[in-house]
């Protein structure tokens, strides 16, 4: 299995809360990405970085934002959480090549009340 | 038109038959197709990347892609309990200068009864 630790694992916030999600890597790749998943919508891509401090949005970003400080750590945070940011969400890794599949953590379930 | 088509499913069959599962994209930039396993509560699982047209194979797992069509398969011999899971396909390829976007069917739930 690809070293991909999502934290927390569950969490339950206030509409309006902020909240952080973080992912954390031990296989040293370059690309990281979060997604959310949904019913009826599948995987959509949040966000991704391509390295330490590059970031860019991908289909569904508003209301979130992300960082990367170090190779290792992405995170994403839904500076006021929303009810619609319900979800699963679910950080991903891959390496330098081009077009290489990308390996998925266990996600966090998101519930905002 | 959506540019990766899964049939949703659900999908449930006896133990030890034969599964197909199916895409159809629209764009032809796609080059890279992969197939993933979702258990339940848990994230995708890659099963099968390939990135030519025909046939790859590993162990009881079988993707086609067929890029004339715009259609990609993957075929589950002798199924078993343990391979009931959501399926998606997934598809990339050079688009708008990002070269590592994935675009993900929807998912077809599958369940092989004992």
């Amino acid at each position: 299995d690809a070293g991909i630790t999502q934290s927390p694992r569950h969490k339950v916030t206030e509409t309006g809360t902020p909240v952080t999600l973080r992912c954390h890597q031990t296989e040293n790749h370059r690309y990281m990405y979060w997604y959310r998943q949904d019913p009826g919508h599948g995987l959509r891509l949040i966000h991704y970085s391509y390295g330490v401090k590059d970031t860019d949005k991908g289909e569904v970003s508003d209301g979130y934002s992300v960082s990367r400080s170090k190779t290792e750590d992405f995170l994403l945070t839904l500076e006021s959480a929303t009810s619609s940011q319900t979800s699963v969400y679910f950080c991903a890794i891959s390496d330098d090549r081009p077009n290489q599949p990308q390996h998925f953590g266990d996600g966090t379930r998101l519930s905002i009340l | 038109q959506k540019e990766v088509e899964q049939d949703p499913g659900p999908l449930s069959v006896p133990e030890g038959a034969i599964v197909s599962l199916n895409c159809t994209y629209s764009n032809s930039a796609f080059q890279y197709f992969m197939w993933y396993r979702q258990y339940s509560r848990k994230g995708p699982e890659l099963l099968m990347y390939t990135y030519s047209s025909g046939n790859k194979e590993d162990g009881r797992f079988t993707a086609q892609v067929d890029k004339s069509s715009k259609y990609i398969s993957l075929f589950i011999r002798d199924s078993q309990p343990s391979d009931s899971a959501t399926y998606l396909c997934a598809m990339a390829g050079i688009s708008g200068g990002s070269n590592y976007k994935l675009t993900f069917g929807k998912g077809t739930l599958l369940t092989v009864n004992p």
